[in-house]
């Protein structure tokens, strides 16, 4: 049973990076059948995906076009976690931000399961 | 606002049938791309209800359904329960933004 476990800062700073990292047990980072997803979730923007890393043979790397320029999503094969990192952060990047496993289903199609618990991220001075 | 329009609420007595709507366009769901489903009590994380348009993972009961047609996916959810109380929402693919996409979410109270 695959579960996430997320850490990082629930505090940043205007301007700063944001870094939250997801750590998985029950599955490994560089599988090759799973993707490993940011997902953040406000009143104003709702459910948000923001990007995802996978291991097809070598490392590749999606993003959202609303965030594609400060973005990165990055694996750790030695401690099988992922990151995510996010620049230049305004007021309007306060969520909660999800980590989850992407499935890819036999026609293609893509769905979340599991998520991890979610961290509240609050950009403020 | 949200590429997958649903509902912001709906409530039924407990027993009874619910279904919460869908409705993407010709970028998403009217594409062909499946439309899955999500439960998220309050204060939780989302958690995988329906994937595929209609099938349940193992552990999801029976009285959850989904279905897809044209444009817009519905999902029912019958003999309510108290514990049915939560935020349900639809996810898709969106071949024009080239990423994945969520509905505005729909609060489920059971009266």
């Amino acid at each position: 049973q695959v579960q996430l476990q997320q850490s990082g800062p629930g505090l940043v700073k205007p301007s700063q990076t944001l870094s939250l990292t997801c750590a998985i047990s029950g599955d490994s980072v560089s599988s090759n059948s799973a993707a490993w997803n940011w997902i953040r979730q406000s009143p104003s923007r709702g459910l948000e995906w923001l990007g995802r890393t996978y291991y097809r043979s070598k490392w590749y790397n999606d993003y959202a076009v609303s965030v594609k320029s400060r973005i990165s999503i990055n694996p750790d094969t030695s401690k099988n976690q992922f990151s995510l990192q996010l620049n230049s952060v305004t007021p309007e990047d306060t969520a909660v931000y999800y980590c989850a496993k992407g499935i890819r289903g036999w026609n293609g199609q893509n769905w979340f399961d599991p998520w991890g618990q979610g961290t509240l991220v609050t950009v403020s001075s | 606002q949200s590429v997958l329009t649903q509902p912001p609420s709906v409530s039924g007595a407990p027993g009874q049938r619910v279904t919460i709507s869908c409705t993407g366009s010709s970028s998403n769901i009217g594409a062909g791309y499946d439309v899955h489903w999500y439960q998220q009590p309050p204060g939780t994380a989302p958690k995988l209800l329906i994937s595929g348009n209609s099938f349940r993972p193992s552990g999801v009961p029976n009285r959850f359904s989904g279905s897809k047609s044209g444009t817009s996916a519905s999902l029912a959810i019958t003999g309510l329960q108290a514990e049915d109380e939560a935020d349900y929402y639809c996810q898709s693919y969106d071949s024009s933004l080239s990423a994945w996409v969520f509905g505005g979410g729909t609060k489920l109270t059971v009266l």
